[in-house]
């Protein structure tokens, strides 16, 4: 069985502040893949990122940034400088392999970034 | 072109009526998804089309019927539903069904009110 949890249900950040969301993560694969989407007010979730299990290396695009550690079982997701704009729900998701494989998602974390 | 699109974007229907909802991709994916998502929780899977045909279905009631007519088109028949079917209807899509890797494509959604 896998899960994801997203101990964090709401932040509320002023602008320009950094946030780092949290997501731990349970499976018994060695092969699966993480992912992180957003989900504005407008309700379409938009891809962020992906992690394959054997890719550890950090990632940064822009003001944002992805920290896996597999020895915490651990993805998390780091927005430097928030932005008005970076106010929305931000899901956490586990697949594993396979071809009936399911996306697995965190509760999800309401970030309100303040002006 | 990234995009899944679906209509209507807001749909208003009573217990006894018979709905459609619509989703198109463009991009050649042969993976597509029916989810469910109520205020305030992650998206759940309902159904699965790989290759045009149903390969899961999360035990969902018979009064939502899906349909994949061709590889870039997915419907969601809607017939006798409860209020507590209302929710927001995301339509997503990915490469292949199975690339475990692959991104899930959302789509913006549609926003189902029974009365």
């Amino acid at each position: 069985a896998q899960k994801v949890t997203q101990a964090q249900t709401e932040i509320s950040v002023v602008e320009k502040e950094d946030v780092t969301l949290d997501c731990v993560y349970e499976t018994r694969d060695t092969t699966y893949y993480l992912f992180w989407y957003k989900q504005p007010p407008s309700g379409e979730l938009v891809f962020l990122i992906r992690r394959n299990s054997f890719d550890e290396q950090n990632e940064i695009s822009g003001r944002y940034s992805w920290n896996f550690q597999k020895s915490t079982s651990s993805f998390n997701f780091t927005i430097t400088a928030s932005q008005v704009v970076d106010s929305a729900v931000y899901f956490c998701a586990l697949r594993h392999t396979g071809a009936n494989s399911k996306l697995t998602f965190g509760k999800g974390i309401t970030l309100s970034v303040r002006p | 072109d990234t995009e899944v699109t679906q209509t209507p974007k807001h749909l208003v229907m009573g217990m006894t009526n018979k709905k459609s909802l619509k989703c198109e991709q463009h991009m050649g994916h042969r993976a597509m998804y029916w989810y469910k998502q109520k205020a305030k929780k992650p998206p759940e899977l309902m159904f699965v089309y790989s290759y045009e045909k149903l390969s899961i279905n999360e035990s969902v009631p018979s009064r939502f019927s899906p349909e994949c007519p061709n590889s870039s088109l997915l419907n969601l028949h809607l017939h006798a539903l409860q209020p507590e079917d209302s929710a927001l209807y995301l339509c997503a899509s990915s490469l292949r069904p199975d690339r475990a890797w692959g991104e899930q494509y959302f789509g913006p959604g549609t926003r189902l009110t029974v009365t």
